[in-house]
C-alpha cells in the first residue's frame, strides 16, 4: 500500500491556461475526495466520488472546474482558463466503506500546489 | 450547515509540557464522528484521533486525548508530553456523518502549534 499519490506536486502556469491534476487513491478505497487549501486556511471541500459516480460538488466548484473518476480508480481534476485566485494546494483523499466498516477517516495525499502567474 | 470554530490560530508549548487545542462546532446530527487531523510543514495530513459521538468515554491515542462535550458541542485536543515532532497545523473536523450519507469533512481554520525546545 503506497498511500494516496498526487501528480504533479507543483504546477506553475500562466493565467488562462488549463491544468490537470491526477490522484491515485489507496487501491481498495471506493471513495475519493478533492479539497482545496489556501495558505493559512483549512481544506475546503470541492467534490467527491463513490466509485465512478460524482455524488456531490461544492458551490466553490465553478464551471471552470471539472473532475472525473473513470472506472472508479484514479481521478483527475481539471481547471480551465486558470485565474490567479485558483492558486492553492489541491488535496486528494480517499476512504473506504468496505465490509460495512465506516471509520470515517480520510487518507490524504501530499497535494498538488498550483501557482497561477 | 455544519460549522467549526478553532479560536486559537497559534499556540506554543514547551517540550514535554501539555497543551490543549480547542474546537467548537455546530451540527444537527445526533450520531457522528469528530476528528483531529495534523498537517506537518510540507507534509500530508494525517489523522490524530477520532471520537464517536455516541460514546461517552473520551478517546485517547497514546499522548493524545480529547475532551468531548456533546451538549456544548465542544471537542478539544490535549497533547501530553509534547515533542518536537508534534509541531504542525492541527485541524478539527466535525462531524463526519456515520454510516449513512457521505463522510465529507468540514475543517476548521486550524491551530498552528509550535514546540519550544
Amino acid at each position: 500500500d503506497t498511500g494516496v499519490s498526487q501528480d504533479p506536486r507543483h504546477k506553475i502556469t500562466k493565467r488562462g491556461q488549463n491544468v490537470t491534476f491526477r490522484c491515485d487513491p489507496i487501491s481498495e478505497h471506493n471513495r475519493l475526495y478533492w479539497y482545496r487549501q489556501t495558505l493559512g486556511q483549512g481544506p475546503e471541500f470541492l467534490t467527491y466520488f463513490q466509485n465512478e459516480a460524482q455524488l456531490e460538488k461544492s458551490r466553490l466548484l465553478s464551471d471552470r472546474f471539472s473532475a472525473e473518476r473513470p472506472k472508479g480508480s484514479f481521478s483527475t481534476l481539471e481547471i480551465q482558463r486558470t485565474e490567479q485566485g485558483d492558486s492553492a494546494m489541491y488535496l486528494c483523499a480517499s476512504s473506504s466503506r468496505s465490509s460495512g466498516l465506516n471509520t470515517g477517516e480520510l487518507f490524504f495525499g501530499e497535494g498538488s500546489r498550483l501557482t497561477v502567474l | 450547515a455544519q460549522t467549526v470554530t478553532q479560536s486559537q490560530p497559534e499556540m506554543s508549548v514547551q517540550e514535554a509540557e501539555t497543551v490543549t487545542l480547542s474546537c467548537t462546532y455546530d451540527t444537527s446530527e445526533s450520531d457522528y464522528y469528530l476528528f483531529w487531523y495534523k498537517q506537518p510543514p510540507s507534509r500530508q495530513m494525517i489523522l490524530v484521533i477520532r471520537q464517536e459521538a455516541y460514546k461517552q468515554q473520551n478517546a485517547t491515542e497514546n499522548r493524545f486525548s480529547v475532551n468531548f462535550q456533546k451538549a456544548a458541542k465542544s471537542f478539544s485536543l490535549k497533547i501530553s508530553d509534547s515533542q518536537l515532532g508534534d509541531a504542525a497545523m492541527y485541524f478539527c473536523a466535525p462531524p463526519g456523518i456515520s454510516n449513512f450519507g457521505n463522510e465529507k469533512l468540514t475543517f476548521g481554520t486550524g491551530t498552528r502549534l509550535t514546540i519550544i525546545p
